[in-house]
């Protein structure tokens, strides 16, 4: 069964703390990952998409990486704007099925 | 500036009324979606649709209808409102064929008293 499991469900740092949000997933063929960001009353907003294991993106702070069984959003100085949950989503090849995760709570203090 | 639009932001209702979410999109977008978002749960799919009279069903669809008339708007609706259906509802929408990155709207706080 598809399923994408991402952690830790909230995290805390501090402004210019560096760190990472996991989004691992079993699927039976990968079409694509995506990220997407979601502030508080808002639709989620969509950031990256990732298509095979090895590549990587960036934008501003942000930077997504892809293994076989996992991806990894890292946060590279974060500032208190990047406060937000991160959705991390998984599109099944063979049924073209896009299956979300619960998300990542992060929140950057000053 | 092209967009997507849902109405209304907030709708409180009772059980076994009928209710019509609004969904209305600027970009011409051809896929058009609605997702239900639960505390616990990730995103779900609820209906789809890949083009005009075209509509599908997703993993949550008991309960819900949408119909396409026009490239714009896919309005969902509930037929006969449970308290299980208190939910956030996205529309979403995307450009070409398959799945590639969906555009959100807002969001409708729907409370079903």
């Amino acid at each position: 069964e598809d399923q994408v499991t991402q952690s830790p469900e909230a995290l805390r740092l501090q402004e210019g703390e560096s760190s990472s949000l996991n989004c691992s997933y079993t699927v039976s063929g990968l079409r694509g990952l995506f990220w997407y960001r979601q502030d508080p009353g808002k639709g989620p907003e969509f950031l990256f998409t990732l298509y095979s294991a090895g590549e990587e993106k960036e934008k501003e702070r942000l930077k997504a990486t892809l293994t076989k069984k996992e991806s990894f959003l890292h946060i590279t100085a974060p500032k208190p704007e990047d406060s937000a949950t991160y959705l991390c989503a998984v599109q099944d090849g063979n049924t073209d099925k896009l299956i979300f995760g619960t998300g990542t709570r992060l929140q950057v203090f000053p | 500036d092209a967009e997507i639009t849902q109405s209304p932001r907030h709708k409180i209702t009772e059980t076994g009324r009928q209710v019509t979410l609004a969904c209305h999109q600027t970009w011409n977008h051809n896929n058009m979606f609605w997702y239900r978002q639960d505390l616990g749960h990730g995103l779900r799919l609820i209906h789809y649709s890949y083009g005009v009279q075209d509509t599908n069903k997703g993993e949550v669809s008991d309960g819900y209808s949408v119909s396409r008339s026009n490239t714009e708007d896919l309005p969902l609706t509930l037929e006969s409102a449970a308290s299980s259906q208190t939910s956030v509802y996205f529309c979403a929408s995307s450009p070409g064929q398959g799945i590639e990155k969906l555009f959100f709207g807002s969001g409708t706080q729907l409370s079903v008293l």
